[in-house]
């Protein structure tokens, strides 16, 4: 079956740091990805996606280059800041997916440092 | 363009109690998901909907009912609650996968 595997948490980071989130996945067929992103007391918000190789997503300052020969989609920033202290999450979908379903990750917590 | 919301925001229970958590969508979306989400365990799907009077049973459906009488409300019911179902429920709805989901700001349902 489908699966992300993300790095696990919490990831802890001064403000102005880089910021890397590891995601690989195994999945039958060729998926779409997408990175979510979660804040304190609130729902899940898409923060980016890609839905083929090679594509790279980007939003607010995160980016996430879909790779096939590695089946990875690491969520990277160049300068992270307070507000960005968040749970993110990976997930993917593949075709024909009779539920029209996202697989998630675990979620990674990261937590920015004045 | 309110896209997904859920009511309660937040509910305290005792057990055995029962309950409906409702979930109102206005972007016409086919498909709904109700998660739950608790410390350290990420989103786990308790059913879903690919569309008007359909409903299937997710990862984790025991304890819990649904039903999606009109596109846009899918309904969460705890018939007799445990403590076991203290969680934080959260609704999404979907077009298509390729378009990812939108969810709701979550219900935190504690069963005491």
């Amino acid at each position: 079956g489908d699966s992300v595997t993300q790095m696990e948490g919490p990831v802890t980071l001064s403000e102005e740091a880089f910021l890397t989130i590891n995601c690989t996945y195994t999945a039958t067929g060729y998926p779409s990805l997408f990175w979510y992103v979660q804040y304190p007391g609130e729902g899940l918000q898409l923060l980016l996606k890609a839905t083929k190789a090679d594509d790279k997503g980007s939003n607010k300052g995160f980016e996430a280059t879909y790779r096939k020969e590695t089946t990875s989609f690491h969520l990277e920033k160049g300068s992270v800041q307070v507000s960005d202290s968040a749970v993110y999450f990976c997930a993917l979908s593949t075709p024909n997916n009779a539920g029209n379903m996202l697989t998630f990750g675990g979620g990674t917590r990261l937590m920015v440092k004045p | 363009n309110a896209g997904v919301t859920q009511t309660p925001k937040f509910r305290v229970l005792k057990t055995g109690q029962s309950m409906t958590l409702l979930c109102a969508q206005d972007m016409n979306h086919e498909y709904m998901y109700w998660y739950r989400q608790d410390p350290g365990m990420g989103l786990r799907l308790i059913h879903y909907s690919v569309g008007e009077g359909t409903t299937a049973k997710g990862e984790v459906p025991d304890g819990y009912n649904v039903s999606r009488l009109k596109k846009q409300n899918f309904l969460l019911g705890l018939e007799s609650a445990a403590p076991s179902q203290t969680s934080v429920y959260f609704c999404a709805s979907s077009r298509t996968a390729l378009y990812g989901y939108t969810f709701g700001s979550g219900t935190r349902l504690t069963v005491v």
